[in-house]
């Protein structure tokens, strides 16, 4: 079992839609969750970060954790076009970065 | 603000030569980097931590004769891919530290290397 879940998609949506991405985890020493967006031949690009229970709101884009659960999400409300590319999950330990396999979403318009 | 550049962008060399990739922080100290790989539709493969001014930390697997890790300053790392083989061709990113608080990590744009 990977330390960290995610459905690589790839997930398809129309303009406007609202998206939710999710990870689970099975490290409960994991302190500090991240989303990245990746469009192609680029490098990731850090989209939000939290660290307790709850959520994290951010223009368009919200993060939630749940920690009890061992699992994350991302919500991004009134998705466009550009929001196409991949979504990657990341959760901090011992200084290093656990990422998921990456979402692929593709916003059609 | 945390912005990282990678140069070159993307470079093409022969069998046997030595390539190497810089990574800077532009507008903050990173004491840690790293040096990652990613194969198409895969995720990143932490390939080693770099430190200033002490030996990277390689990950498992990862030959540390054939990628030849620098950090000497703050703000730049570099990797060098020593013999090059096709078989190092990849998407090679970096990234650095800005907080050992929340570990958050800033990426470069990545550097495609293509090995004939």
């Amino acid at each position: 079992q990977k330390e960290v879940e995610q459905d690589p998609g790839p997930l398809s949506v129309p303009e406007g839609a609202i998206v939710s991405l999710n990870c689970t985890y099975s490290n409960s020493a994991f302190q500090y969750f991240m989303w990245y967006r990746q469009y192609s031949r680029k490098g990731p690009e850090l989209l939000m970060y939290t660290y307790s229970s709850g959520n994290k709101e951010d223009g368009r884009f919200t993060a939630q954790v749940d920690k009890s659960s061992k699992y994350i999400s991302l919500f991004i409300r009134d998705s466009q076009p550009s929001d196409s590319a991949t979504y990657l999950c990341a959760m901090s330990w011992a200084g290093k970065l656990i990422f998921g396999q990456g979402t692929t979403l593709q916003v059609k318009p | 603000g945390a912005v990282v550049s990678q140069h070159p962008s993307w470079v093409i060399c022969k069998s046997g030569t030595s390539v190497k990739i810089e990574c800077r922080s532009l507008d903050f100290q990173a004491t840690t980097m790293f040096w990652y790989r990613q194969f198409p539709k895969q995720s990143l493969m932490l390939m080693a931590t770099s430190n200033e001014g002490s030996k990277a930390t390689y990950e498992q697997g990862v030959e540390k004769d054939k990628f030849l890790i620098n950090h000497a300053s703050l703000t730049l790392s570099t990797l060098t891919v020593t013999s090059a083989h096709p078989e190092d061709s990849s998407f090679y990113i970096c990234s650095a530290r800005d907080s050992i608080i929340t570990d958050t990590q800033y990426f470069g744009p990545g550097t495609r290397l293509t090995v004939l």
